[in-house]
């Protein structure tokens, strides 16, 4: 099974800061991954499939990069409404496997 | 708009079974792959299992095949997931959400608020 791994577990950064956040896999997944995120008491949310592609009505702060086994989500300039947890999921593994990160928890200073 | 609302959650003992069911509104429910996933308080999220679009293919995750069950009814626009021999682990909100593929599984692009389940003695 394919594992995933987040890094910083939590970050807290200032409204305006640029933040980014990894995503590891434990083998090669291609494009194949998504990025979530759930404000606190809330369902999770998509905000980016394929890797680097924006679901419909994200805001365009919110950008997805990588391929391989290493991914990341930048947050161009923070805003206080992004405070929540984000996690990744991959869906390369079979037959099929959906995986999620532990998540990264992001506060607002 | 398009809905997900979950229903079934409550306290149950160790050992027992429990249903939830999860009914489906403002899209065509029988063109879409659905999943279950769960959250233990205070915990991260576990993908717990996922049904193509006509019932026929369904999969889970080592740590829940043999004692969960998904299921759905196209004809009641509602999605199932029977859970048996429930262990106080068990406990979590359970969230279903729709798929966002056509044809394979990639991820979920609309989740339910969920609904709590506590196994307790």
């Amino acid at each position: 099974d394919i594992q995933m791994t987040q890094s910083p577990p939590s970050l807290s950064a200032s409204v305006g800061d640029r933040v980014s956040i990894t995503c590891q896999a434990s083998q090669d997944i291609s494009y194949f991954l998504n990025w979530y995120q759930q404000r606190p008491g809330k369902a999770p949310k998509l905000l980016i499939y394929d890797a680097s592609n924006l679901e419909t009505g994200v805001p365009p702060r919110f950008s997805g990069g990588g391929s391989g086994t290493d991914f990341t989500l930048t947050i161009s300039s923070l805003q206080p409404e992004d405070l929540g947890t984000y996690y990744c999921q991959q869906y390369s593994d079979l037959p099929p496997l959906l995986t999620f990160g532990p998540g990264t928890r992001v506060e607002i200073k | 708009q398009v809905q997900l609302v979950e229903s079934g959650g409550g306290v149950v003992q160790p050992g027992r079974s429990l249903r939830l069911s999860c009914a489906a509104s403002g899209f065509t429910f029988n063109t879409s792959g659905m999943h279950w996933v769960r959250q233990a308080p205070g915990k991260g999220l576990e993908w717990l299992s996922v049904i193509s679009s006509d019932g026929t293919n369904k999969h889970y995750p080592g740590s829940v095949k043999g004692r969960f069950t998904i299921s759905r009814d196209n004809s009641k626009n509602t999605l199932y997931l029977q859970m048996n021999s429930l262990r106080i682990e068990d406990t979590a909100m359970y969230y279903c959400a729709r798929e966002y593929g056509n044809g394979w599984y990639f991820g979920m692009d609309v989740w339910g608020q969920g609904t709590t389940v506590i196994v307790s003695s």
